[in-house]
């Protein structure tokens, strides 16, 4: 079982805007702005979407954006493109010994 | 730009050791960045194995810190991780990554190697 959870899957149609929830703990998502995102392709290593939260790394389109609000952070993806389809996982650091946590991943299907 | 690529044996036998080492290009190891191991078992999510700074200084996942030995060589601008004691249940992608800042996001990642544990 992962620290954060995140829903399994989520879907939308192209154009839409779709959000992914990432809950944790005050020890982890809502003590601290290190909550980051990630897409990961089938086969394919992981991508940085977001860090610190709402930060976009460059190259990345504005139709990603994150937020917090307590111990759930959230990713918006608008404007869904077919391109969009992939697994996205949240992370965070942690207080705790473990130091960085992830969420169990969600597979977003573009219809 | 900063590449990461990982190398090592892609089938380890159940008790052995498992090596892999992370060759850093375009950039320094030395510069202020920690670096990091993920891995991913087949069809699951990520797991943080560990990091280390080019001074030395390494932080490691509880779960696994009895079994991880993590190491920096600036001489070659690569970082390792060894894993020893290895089962079924280390079967995974390995990743290797650079950390933004302290305890920030993995924002340069290899490409991944699958290693398998396996007689």
């Amino acid at each position: 079982q992962s620290a954060l959870t995140q829903p399994a899957s989520v879907s939308g149609s192209p154009g839409q805007s779709i959000t992914i929830s990432c809950t944790g703990t005050s020890s982890d998502v809502g003590g601290y702005n290190y909550v980051s995102w990630y897409q990961q392709h089938p086969g394919k290593a992981p991508k940085l979407m977001i860090y610190e939260v709402s930060n976009r790394p460059s190259g990345v389109p504005d139709r990603f954006s994150g937020s917090k609000s307590g111990n759930t952070a959230s990713l918006t993806i608008s404007g869904l493109q077919a391109e969009d389809e992939a697994d996205y996982y949240c992370s965070s650091y942690t207080s705790s010994s473990t130091r960085v946590v992830f969420g169990g991943g969600t597979k977003l299907t573009v219809l | 730009q900063v590449q990461l690529q990982e190398s090592g044996p892609g089938l380890v036998k159940p008790s052995g050791t498992l090596s892999l080492t992370c060759a850093v290009s375009g950039g320094s190891i030395s510069s202020s960045n920690w670096w990091s191991w993920v891995r991913q078992p087949p069809g699951k999510g990520l797991e943080w194995i560990g990091e280390i700074y080019h001074s030395g200084s390494t932080n490691y996942n509880p779960s696994l810190k009895s079994r991880v030995t993590i190491s920096v060589d600036k001489s070659k601008n690569q970082f390792s991780l060894k894993l020893s004691s290895v089962t079924a249940a280390d079967t995974a992608v390995y990743y290797c990554a650079r950390v933004l800042s302290v305890h920030d996001a993995f924002d340069i990642w290899g490409q991944g190697t699958m290693v398998t544990v396996s007689s």
